[in-house]
C-alpha cells in the first residue's frame, strides 16, 4: 500500500517533447510537493502545493507546469524538453507545516527523467 | 530563511567503526531538523527527526542525532557501521509556515569490509 506513488519511473524522451508524471498520496496530507535531484544528488524544491493551492513555486522556468486537481495529486508536465530537464523528480507531501506538528516530508520513489 | 551545510560529500569507514556524519543547519526560527537515506535507485526514507522534546534523537537503523542549539548543530551517527549502511545521508530542515524543507548536499557513506 504505497505512500506516495508516481508514475512513470523510467522516462526518456527526445528533445522538444512534452511529458507529464503523475503523482498522488494516500497518506491524506495537505501539502504535496515536487523536487528535482540532479546527478550530483543535490535535491532542490521545484513547486510546493497546499491544498490544490500553489504556494512556492522556486524559479522554475514556465515550461514546468504543475497542476493539482485535488490535495492528493499533483501533476507535473513538461513542455519542450530540454537535455538539461534530465534528473530525477522526486514528489513529496506532507502534513501542513502550519499546524505546528514537526511534520517530515514522504518521498515517492522518484521518475527517472532523460532527455536524448 | 534556512539553510543546511553537511561537511564531507564522502565519508569512508571500515565495518564496525563509528559512522559520524556531520551537519550544520541555519534558520532564524526554531527549526525541524531531519535526517534521510537513500539507497540506490530509491527514494528518500526518514531515519529519524528532531521534535524539540529532546535534543538526542534516536532514529530507525541504531543511527541517532544531537541536537546542538549552541552549535547550530545535528550530526548523525551510528556506533557500529554494517555493509548495509552504505547509502546517500541527506540532512533537512524546515520550519511552520516554511511550505518546505530544504536539503543539504548529502554525504556518501562508504562502508569497506
Amino acid at each position: 500500500d504505497t505512500a506516495v506513488s508516481q508514475t512513470p519511473k523510467y522516462l526518456v524522451t527526445q528533445m522538444g517533447n512534452d511529458k507529464s508524471i503523475k503523482c498522488e498520496q494516500n497518506l491524506g496530507h495537505d501539502t504535496m510537493y515536487w523536487y528535482k535531484q540532479d546527478s550530483k544528488k543535490f535535491l532542490k524544491i521545484m513547486f510546493s502545493y497546499n491544498n490544490k493551492e500553489l504556494i512556492i513555486n522556486e524559479t522554475v522556468p514556465n515550461r514546468f507546469s504543475p497542476k493539482s486537481p485535488d490535495k492528493a495529486h499533483l501533476n507535473l508536465h513538461i513542455n519542450s524538453l530540454e537535455l538539461g530537464d534530465s534528473a530525477v523528480y522526486f514528489c513529496a507531501s506532507s502534513q501542513d507545516l502550519r499546524s505546528g506538528f514537526n511534520t517530515e516530508a514522504f518521498f515517492g520513489q522518484g521518475t527517472r527523467l532523460t532527455v536524448v | 530563511a534556512q539553510s543546511v551545510t553537511q561537511l564531507g560529500s564522502h565519508v569512508s569507514v571500515s565495518e564496525g567503526a563509528l559512522v559520524l556524519l556531520r551537519c550544520n543547519y541555519s534558520s532564524s526560527v526554531p527549526p525541524y531538523l531531519f535526517w534521510y537515506v537513500q539507497y540506490p535507485n530509491q527514494g528518500l526514507q526518514l531515519l529519524l527527526k528532531y521534535t524539540s522534546a529532546a535534543t538526542l534523537v534516536k532514529g530507525i537503523n541504531g543511527f541517532e542525532a544531537e541536537f546542538k542549539k549552541s552549535e547550530t548543530s545535528f550530526h548523525l551517527t551510528k556506533p557500529s557501521a554494517h555493509m548495509s549502511d552504505a547509502a546517500e545521508y541527506f540532512c533537512a530542515v524546515s520550519t511552520t509556515g516554511g511550505f518546505k524543507t530544504i536539503f543539504g548536499a548529502g554525504t556518501r557513506l562508504f562502508v569497506k569490509a
